[in-house]
């Protein structure tokens, strides 16, 4: 069964500083991951995205992750965070053994709402 | 190009009455999705379309329906609204064809649905 958490329901950080928010994930085959945003009002963005390439995924806005397959974890980070990054971030899993039958079914964290103070 | 267009943005019912959700994908677009957004559940999937056939289904109850249209539009139907049936509903498209896995989603702003 897949499956997506996500560490920290809130995290605050300060403009300038770095931004890291977790995330642990359980899939029975190899997963492609993803980091959405959602601003208020607003759909989800696609921040980056995981299919098995290179395990450091750099994605829009700065952010990065890192897939690591021993810890089951695909944490998302920003060297220096900015007031317009405030926003909930998701992290996804899709199986990969859905891909044959299905297209999109995603299974989502909780999400994380990030804070930056000025 | 034109991102997922949903219709309408804000809808107020009242238990029993019944409503249709809109989705237009990106052009080009054959896969729809939709999802629930609540703050309670979270995200969850409700159904996936392709080419007019529904792929894959959530755990949700019969009240939850959907259909897609040769033009690939995509419109989900909840009948008999419950007090829990308000959320925020989220479509979302994909280019991808099912061999390639491709699943990228966009999505769009969403469709509010309060039931009082």
């Amino acid at each position: 069964a897949q499956s997506v958490t996500q560490l920290d329901s809130h995290v605050s950080v300060s403009e300038g500083t770095p931004v890291l928010l977790r995330c642990n994930y359980s899939s029975s085959y190899s997963p492609s991951l993803f980091w959405y945003v959602q601003h208020p009002n607003k759909g989800l963005q696609l921040l980056l995205k995981y299919t098995s390439a290179a395990t450091l995924v750099k994605g829009i806005n700065g952010f990065e992750a890192e897939f690591k397959k021993s810890e089951t974890s695909f944490h998302l980070t920003k060297p220096s965070a900015h007031m317009s990054d405030a926003a909930e971030y998701f992290c996804v899993v899709s199986d990969r053994r859905d891909r044959g039958s299905t297209l999109g079914r995603l299974y989502f964290g909780r999400g994380t709402q990030l804070t930056v103070w000025p | 190009k034109a991102g997922v267009t949903q219709t309408p943005r804000y809808l107020i019912k009242t238990r029993g009455q019944q409503v249709t959700l809109s989705c237009s994908p990106i052009s080009g677009h054959r896969s729809v999705s939709w999802y629930q957004q609540t703050p309670g559940q979270g995200l969850q999937f409700l159904f996936e379309y392709f080419s007019e056939t529904q792929r894959n289904k959530g755990n949700f109850p019969g009240r939850f329906s959907g259909r897609q249209f040769s033009n690939s539009r995509s419109e989900m139907n909840v009948s008999t609204l419950e007090l829990g049936d308000s959320a925020l509903y989220l479509c979302a498209s994909s280019s991808g064809q099912p061999s390639s896995g491709a699943n990228v989603l966009t999505f769009g702003a969403g469709s509010r649905l309060t039931v009082l």
